[in-house]
């Protein structure tokens, strides 16, 4: 199965918005609402900021936002601040299994 | 506090065999999956497997069936990811991670895996 589709970097002043998009095909992002999407910093951990396309647990900012349309999902994070600066994935179930984005690098100018 | 534990950084020569593990607490073990994903040196996640320590039931990623075993042990709340001839290339951070209903809230610390050849 193949990974799904981000931008290897996007970027954005302190306070704008930043968009990054995730596609996938009909057996993965368009079959299931069961996308999530995760921040790893430089070291550490993944940790969830997304689930089910558009839910945050508890603890995450609400500056983070998702979203899906077909086969794309896109995660938005508004107010951009200087500890957003951070890989991005995205994950799908595909109807057994699971499959990571290829990452996306956001960079807080 | 709910929390996976992995076992600590491992220095290997290729062809040893090798057994990680991930114990989980302050939840009931067998009512989530367990995940690992593996992420190589400077690149992105990918899933190895899952596995449901309630049934055992297991499912690969088929990039690696036949390369790894994972498995898990109930009584002591803890799972596993097995090699049982490395490579230089399973040199890489693996990660655990509990999943319910699609979503993957909790993950471990990570170990590092290094191989040499």
């Amino acid at each position: 199965q193949s990974a799904l589709t981000q931008p290897p970097s996007a970027s954005g002043s302190p306070g704008q918005s930043v968009t990054i998009s995730c596609t996938g095909t009909s057996s993965d992002v368009g079959g299931y609402n069961y996308v999530s999407w995760y921040q790893q910093h430089p070291g550490k951990a993944p940790k969830l900021i997304i689930y089910e396309v558009t839910k945050r647990p508890s603890g995450v900012p609400d500056r983070f936002s998702g979203s899906k349309s077909g086969n794309t999902a896109s995660l938005t994070v508004s107010g951009l601040q200087a500890e957003d600066e951070s890989d991005y994935y995205c994950s799908s179930y595909t109807g057994r299994l699971f499959v990571f984005g290829t990452g996306t690098k956001v960079t807080v100018l | 506090e709910v929390q996976l534990v992995q076992s600590g950084a491992e220095v290997k020569k290729s062809g040893e065999s090798l057994k990680i593990s991930c114990q989980g607490s302050g939840y009931t073990f067998t009512t989530y999956w367990i995940g690992w994903v593996r992420q190589m040196p400077g690149r992105g996640l990918e899933w190895m497997g899952i596995i449901s320590p309630g049934d055992s039931d297991t499912r690969y990623n088929p990039s690696f069936q036949g390369q790894v075993t994972i498995s898990a042990d109930k009584s002591i709340s803890t799972a596993y990811l097995q090699w049982s001839s490395l490579k230089a290339s399973d040199t890489a951070m693996y990660y655990c991670s509990r999943g319910y209903v699609g979503t993957w809230d909790i993950w471990g610390q990570g170990t590092v895996v290094t191989v040499s050849s």
